[in-house]
């Protein structure tokens, strides 16, 4: 079973920045797929970012396209998001998921979240 | 605009069998796979269903998926009250290439 662990959350002021990292224990942590998903608080999931494993596709929702860009180094298993002008929005639990990524009728696509983290939670308040 | 529409409640009594319906568009749950998920209170979410109506390891044959046409379907048989939970639906949409979820259903075991 794979661990996923984030950490990175924090208060933050309306048009600052924040980073968010995510730990893998598993070894083949360079085949998932890697993934972000946010939850304001009382609200339901919002997918934010995917990337593949090699790094090839990656994936931003439209509300965070811009201003967040997700990374990850597969030799240390991990997975991060810097974001930036962050919004009182973007207020919300992240977490960090594995999945997979396939080649459909349309081009690329991610799917199958498995694996979940705890979450991390961020506050972007004045 | 690209949206998964489910109910924001369901109920059912423990043994019972419950439906919990998503409907979509021909840009994410017509064209590619859906997946279900449940999130109990205060913890994260857990894949339940993929590729429509397969279950990953551990997950008890009482939960099982459906699709048709732009529309997919999670039934829940056997109903436990640690079922009460949260029940979103997500697929790739082609049109925002991006991931939707459902708003949720919120299942109450009476």
């Amino acid at each position: 079973e794979v661990q996923l662990l984030e950490s990175g959350g924090g208060l933050v002021k309306p048009g600052g920045s924040l980073r968010l990292s995510c730990a893998a224990s598993t070894l083949g942590f360079s085949t998932y797929s890697m993934n972000w998903v946010r939850q304001a608080p009382g609200k339901g999931l919002q997918w934010v970012s995917s990337m593949s494993g090699s790094s090839d596709y990656i994936f931003y929702a439209d509300s965070v396209k811009g201003r967040f860009t997700i990374s990850r180094d597969n030799a240390k298993k991990s997975l991060f998001l810097q974001m930036s002008s962050l919004r009182t929005d973007d207020t919300a639990i992240y977490y960090c998921a594995t999945g997979f990524g396939y080649s459909g009728a349309n081009g690329f696509y991610f799917q199958d979240f498995e694996y979940w983290g705890r979450g991390t939670l961020v506050t972007v308040s004045s | 605009q690209s949206v998964l529409t489910q109910s924001p409640s369901a109920s059912g009594t423990p043994g019972q069998r419950v439906a919990i319906s998503c409907s979509g568009s021909n840009s994410n749950i017509g064209t590619n796979p859906v997946n279900w998920y449940r999130q109990l209170p205060g913890t994260a979410p857990k894949l339940l269903i993929y590729s429509n109506n397969q279950r990953p390891s551990g997950v008890p044959d009482r939960f099982s998926g459906s699709k048709s046409g732009t529309s997919a379907s999670l039934a829940i048989s056997g109903l436990q009250s640690e079922d009460e939970a949260d029940y979103y639906c997500a697929a790739w949409d082609d049109s925002l290439n991006g991931v939707l979820f459902g708003g949720g259903t919120k299942l109450t075991v009476l």
